[in-house]
């Protein structure tokens, strides 16, 4: 198996431009995260997916965030308009029961 | 919500000496508890995990004990190696509604001198 693929590796974009961040996450998979990553917070959950579902997204900052999961093979995380504070590490993880696996992750850079 | 404290921040060994990274969680409630490696540029990664029935887990230089009553859990790598270099995770979870949440530590750099 491939693993989570995300995409892209790395977005640069300037503050107001809108960011889509895509993840294919694991086949057979039935449950998908978006975490974001900084030195400051550390691993925050966003939101996440359950057969499609997004059963819990108080994580995500405000409404200029927002995923969806149209099938059981992709998820985009938007951000509309972009902000330089939402530059970070963006990962997406995928699990089946327990155990969760990790894509390479996109990092962000809103200028 | 459930609370995760990591220790320590950063942790240097000579190679082939032991490391031990400890970690505590609020949350009598969790009952799963996993550690991640993170490499410079690259997603975690799952290395060891347990569950709250059982106290001790080994596979080959990794060993994670957990102490339920004490609310701590700990991971060892014994025999250390320059490749053991990275960011540890650990994580504590419970079942919410259709999955587990994870809740993150706030890492540790290890640093394995040769």
């Amino acid at each position: 198996d491939a693993g989570v693929i995300q995409s892209p590796r790395h977005e640069v974009t300037e503050m107001g431009q809108e960011v889509t961040l895509r993840c294919k996450p694991i086949s057979g998979h039935n449950s998908l995260f978006w975490y974001r990553q900084t030195m400051m917070r550390g691993l925050e959950l966003l939101i996440y997916f359950n057969n499609n579902v997004p059963i819990d997204d108080s994580g995500m900052p405000e409404d200029r965030f927002s995923a969806k999961m149209p099938n059981a093979s992709f998820s985009t995380l938007k951000i509309q308009p972009s902000e330089p504070r939402d530059s970070a590490v963006y990962f997406c993880a995928s699990s089946l029961d327990r155990a969760k696996f990790f894509g390479p992750g996109t990092r962000l850079t809103v200028l | 919500g459930e609370n995760v404290e990591q220790h320590p921040s950063t942790l240097s060994v000579q190679e082939g000496d032991s490391a031990v990274i400890k970690c505590t969680y609020s949350d009598s409630a969790s009952n799963y508890f996993p550690w991640y490696k993170q490499e410079l540029g690259k997603g975690p990664q799952l290395i060891i995990d347990i569950r709250s029935n059982v106290g001790e887990k080994k596979d080959q230089r990794i060993a994670v004990t957990l102490n339920k009553t004490a609310k701590h859990f700990s991971l060892h790598i014994t025999e250390t190696q320059p490749e053991d270099s990275a960011v540890y995770f650990c994580a504590a979870s419970m079942r919410g509604a259709g999955s587990y949440q994870l809740t993150f530590g706030k890492g540790t750099k290890l640093s394995v001198i040769p």
